[in-house]
């Protein structure tokens, strides 16, 4: 199956700093979302994003399908933006195959 | 989000017990959805379903059954619980396919001893 790595496990900021979270895959994807999970465990989908890049207020994602990659940009971050950021990917089934995640821990 | 109801939202019980996790939903969707997750990874699918008649497996079924009573209702069942199936359970709806929008229930941690 499609191997997905996200990377860097764990990242620390000061508010208002800048990020760039990053998901790398193992074969072609014709699927990608990008998810966070708060401190409290609710999950939310940020993007669905499988080529291309979106943008959603302080959040952007830009997702190079042909070298394998998808990025997660979050600007000015803030306290609420802390937490557990998920990529999942499928090569077209409509089963998603889960990185491990990113935990994000923004200090005021 | 309170349109996605699970029940019960913590849950400890021994091995072998038969244990039902039950979601409701509001949104008036088609499609729900139950996943797995355990500490420090992300969410693995075990069943999906398009509507009340179609009940999909998906990538860890094994151990665990559904039951689509009603387009507002899908429940999972784990019918001889074991401790590796310790885990953080959500369930999801969708008005179009897994690939779009997903509203998640609030989970519900199950622990079996």
């Amino acid at each position: 199956g499609i191997q997905v790595e996200q990377s860097p496990p764990d990242l620390i900021l000061q508010e208002g700093a800048n990020s760039t979270l990053r998901c790398n895959f193992s074969d072609s994807v014709n699927n990608l979302q990008w998810f966070h999970q708060n401190p409290w465990g609710q999950l939310i989908n940020l993007f669905y994003i499988p080529s291309g890049t979106k943008q959603n207020g302080r959040l952007s994602a830009t997702t190079v399908a042909t070298e394998r990659y998808s990025l997660l940009y979050i600007s000015s971050s803030q306290t609420t933006d802390s937490g557990v950021y998920f990529c999942a990917v499928s090569g077209g089934s409509y089963i998603p195959t889960f990185g491990r995640g990113t935990s994000l821990i923004v200090h005021p | 989000d309170a349109d996605v109801t699970q029940t019960p939202r913590n849950r400890i019980t021994k091995t072998g017990k038969r244990i039902m996790l039950e979601c409701s939903q509001t949104k008036g969707h088609d499609r729900m959805y139950w996943y797995r997750q355990d500490p420090g990874l992300g969410l693995r699918l075990i069943y999906y379903s398009f509507d009340v008649k179609d009940i999909n497996k998906g990538e860890i079924s094994d151990g665990y059954s559904v039951s689509r009573q009603a387009q507002a209702k899908f429940s999972l069942s784990l019918e001889s619980a074991i401790p590796n199936q310790t885990a953080l359970y959500f369930c999801a709806t969708s008005d179009r396919g897994v690939w779009h929008t997903q509203y998640f229930g609030p989970g519900t941690r199950l622990t079996v001893l």
